[in-house]
């Protein structure tokens, strides 16, 4: 059964800084993985899709990484922002099997960014 | 678009009672799914369907729990009798494709007392 680990769960920085939140999996064999952002009560955004042919995607300040050899991915936000303040959570979607297509997701990182 | 619409947003009811949970995913979207999220399990799929018909309802967690979809703009999750272990936030979701990028709506924010 895929496992999906986040870390770390809550981070604080200054505005500005750039910082990088972790996402591990347990099984390699994943279709692909999604970054989402949820904002304090609404439902999930979804940022960045990484096809599991892909090692990397980018959109404005964020990038985001795959590794399936290592079960690792990461999301790189460049000069954070106050308004960047959300929950940020990785799934993926499982690649065999009868989970196939289904989103296992991440416990998700709380960042803040303060001014 | 006006992206996926839930309604209620919230709902507050008692144990026992039953609650019916709605979703109009986005036109031209042919998969559509329900999410379970609370702080113990995270995220959770129930159920999803592609052009109306359920594909996978391994998530359901017991009998009490329902859903369906008459047409492509409209689903339900009906849970009969509700308890207080149920209270969570229910997502729906609906996608082009499979697998492929999900739109989330905003969110029923249950509570059974």
């Amino acid at each position: 059964k895929q496992e999906v680990t986040q870390i770390p769960a809550a981070l604080s920085v200054p505005e500005g800084e750039n910082l990088v939140l972790n996402c591990s999996f347990t099984d390699s064999a994943i279709y692909n993985l999604q970054w989402f952002r949820q904002d304090p009560g609404k439902g999930l955004t979804s940022l960045l899709l990484i096809q599991s042919s892909q090692r990397e995607q980018t959109s404005g300040r964020l990038n985001a990484s795959l590794d399936k050899s290592s079960g690792r991915s990461t999301l790189y936000i460049a000069a954070s922002q106050p308004g960047d303040s959300a929950t940020y959570l990785c799934a993926l979607a499982n690649a065999g099997g009868t989970s196939y297509g289904k989103l296992t997701f991440g416990q998700g990182t709380i960042l803040t960014v303060h001014p | 678009d006006a992206g996926v619409i839930q309604s209620p947003r919230h709902e507050v009811t008692e144990m026992g009672q039953e609650v019916t949970l709605r979703c109009k995913p986005i036109s031209g979207h042919d998969y559509l799914f329900w999410y379970r999220q609370t702080m113990m399990r995270g995220l959770e799929l129930l159920i999803y369907f592609n052009n109306n018909v359920p594909i996978d309802d391994s998530g359901m967690p017991e009998d009490r729990f329902s859903a369906k979809m008459p047409n492509a703009s409209f689903s339900t999750l009906k849970i009969q009798p509700s308890e207080p272990r149920d209270s969570a936030v229910y997502f729906c979701a609906s996608s082009p494709g499979y697998p492929d990028t999900q739109y989330f709506g905003p969110g029923t924010r249950l509570t059974v007392l």
